[in-house]
């Protein structure tokens, strides 16, 4: 299976800075990759689809990038309703898989 | 309102069985592929089964952790995903979401979860 690691497991940003996420697939994906936002308690949410591709609602500030095995998400401008949990998962060839999570977190 | 909602979950003791039902409304049902994930406490996500769409023979596919045990259907007529638990472990206690596939761009719709907890 393809084996999904995200960098770092903990990131701390203030708020109104910029936090880079990144994401590694084992082989390579192409773009299909998507991002989910997860907050404690909640279900994720879909933010990016195809690697790049923002989902209904995401806001602009979100941005995806990348493709084979090397991801990026990086969110501009932090708001405090950003601090959360973001996962990513390629649904590229099952089983679909995820990272670990990283949890980004209020410097 | 686009949404899905689980249920059936509990708790229950190792070797047993559980069924989750995941409800959608909002949109036809049976035109979208759906999946159910789980997440242990503290741990990240897994997906362990998907369901296809049923024109002719349904396709379906089973992490490695759940194949053998676990089963996947959907009644389109009422609009539900199913999911079989069989001979439960504790390692399968967790949160179970069903979230709706939208054709290659990603997972866009996803239930509140349910909880399953197996233990003696």
């Amino acid at each position: 299976e393809i084996v999904m690691t995200q960098s770092p497991a903990t990131l701390s940003v203030s708020p109104g800075d910029t936090a880079t996420l990144s994401c590694r697939a084992s082989q390579s994906i192409g773009r299909d990759l998507a991002w989910y936002q997860q907050k404690p308690g909640q279900a994720p949410r879909l933010l990016i689809f195809d690697a790049f591709t923002r989902a209904t609602d995401t806001p602009a500030r979100f941005r995806g990038s990348g493709s084979g095995t090397e991801f990026t998400l990086t969110i501009s401008s932090l708001q405090s309703e950003d601090f959360a949990i973001y996962h990513c998962q390629q649904y590229n060839v099952w089983p679909y898989t995820f990272g670990q999570g990283m949890e980004l977190e209020v410097k | 309102e686009v949404q899905l909602v689980e249920s059936g979950g509990g708790w229950v003791q190792p070797g047993r069985s559980l069924r989750l039902s995941c409800k959608g409304s909002g949109f036809v049902f049976a035109d979208y592929p759906m999946s159910w994930f789980r997440q242990a406490p503290g741990k990240g996500l897994e997906c362990v089964a998907f369901i296809g769409l049923k024109d002719g023979d349904v396709t379906t596919q089973y992490a490695a952790s759940v194949k053998g045990r676990f089963s996947i259907s959907r009644d389109d007529s009422k609009s539900i995903a199913y999911l079989q638990l069989n001979s439960l472990k504790s390692e399968d206690t967790g949160v179970y979401y069903c979230a709706r596939d939208d054709f290659g761009d990603g997972f866009d719709i996803w239930g509140q979860g349910t909880v399953v907890t197996v233990s003696s």
